[in-house]
């Protein structure tokens, strides 16, 4: 089975902080997405990766960074964390031909104060 | 840019309930198109998926069918069970690799 990790379940971290979300998957796919869930809008791509060193922008990519040296991880960094950016942060993967069949990991759910 | 409707929710069901979830889309072209299930408190899993105009897909007794003509890819199933409870999500292809997803559907089934 494709396992997708994520380093926290729960952050609570302050704002002007610096923040590092990681994302491991084990099935060696190419593409690996973050998204942000928020109620009543669904998820919202942040950023996306289709390979190592390489990344696209997302729909709100606005406060965030990427980082993807290895093929199995995808960190996702807040410069300076804010608190409208208290979400709960999803990491997926897939891999070419089926892009769309992503694997999602368990969640970190970040509270900034 | 593709977007995604879903109907609002909750919806809440008696156990063994038809259920309908609509889902509408816009698009340039002839997405693929996807349902994603998420459980309490965990990431979202595939549910079921439609390449192509009337493609039906399905699983666990779920079905959709990719209706070109309206634009929709609405979910059913026939008897809910109360397992069903979680948050249901539309999504389309947007042609390079991303998707984009709907807001949710929370679904509530009572026993």
């Amino acid at each position: 089975d494709v396992k997708v990790t994520q380093s926290s379940r729960y952050l609570v971290k302050r704002t002007g902080e610096k923040v590092f979300l990681e994302c491991v998957q084990d099935m060696d796919h190419e593409n690996m997405f973050w998204y942000r869930q928020d109620p009543g809008l669904g998820l919202r791509l942040i950023y996306f990766s289709y390979d190592v060193k390489m990344k696209e922008k997302g729909d709100i990519p606005e406060g965030y960074s990427v980082s993807r040296e290895k093929k199995e991880r995808f960190s996702l960094i807040l410069e300076s964390a804010s608190t409208n950016q208290t979400s709960m942060y999803l990491c997926a993967s897939s891999t070419p031909p089926r892009d769309g069949e992503q694997y999602f990991g368990p969640g970190t759910r970040l509270t900034v104060t | 840019g593709n977007s995604v409707t879903q109907m609002e929710g909750p919806v809440t069901l008696s156990e063994e309930a038809f259920l309908t979830i609509n889902c509408t889309y816009t698009a340039t072209g002839y997405p693929s198109l996807f349902w994603y299930v998420q459980y309490p408190g965990e990431g979202l899993q595939l549910l079921l998926k439609a390449t192509k105009a009337d493609d039906k897909g399905s699983n666990k007794g779920f079905e959709a069918t990719y209706r070109k003509e309206t634009t929709s890819f609405h979910l059913e199933k026939g008897s809910v069970q109360v397992s069903d409870s979680a948050v249901y999500f539309c999504a389309s292809d947007t042609g390079r690799r991303a998707l984009t997803f709907g807001s949710g559907t929370r679904l509530q089934v009572q026993p």
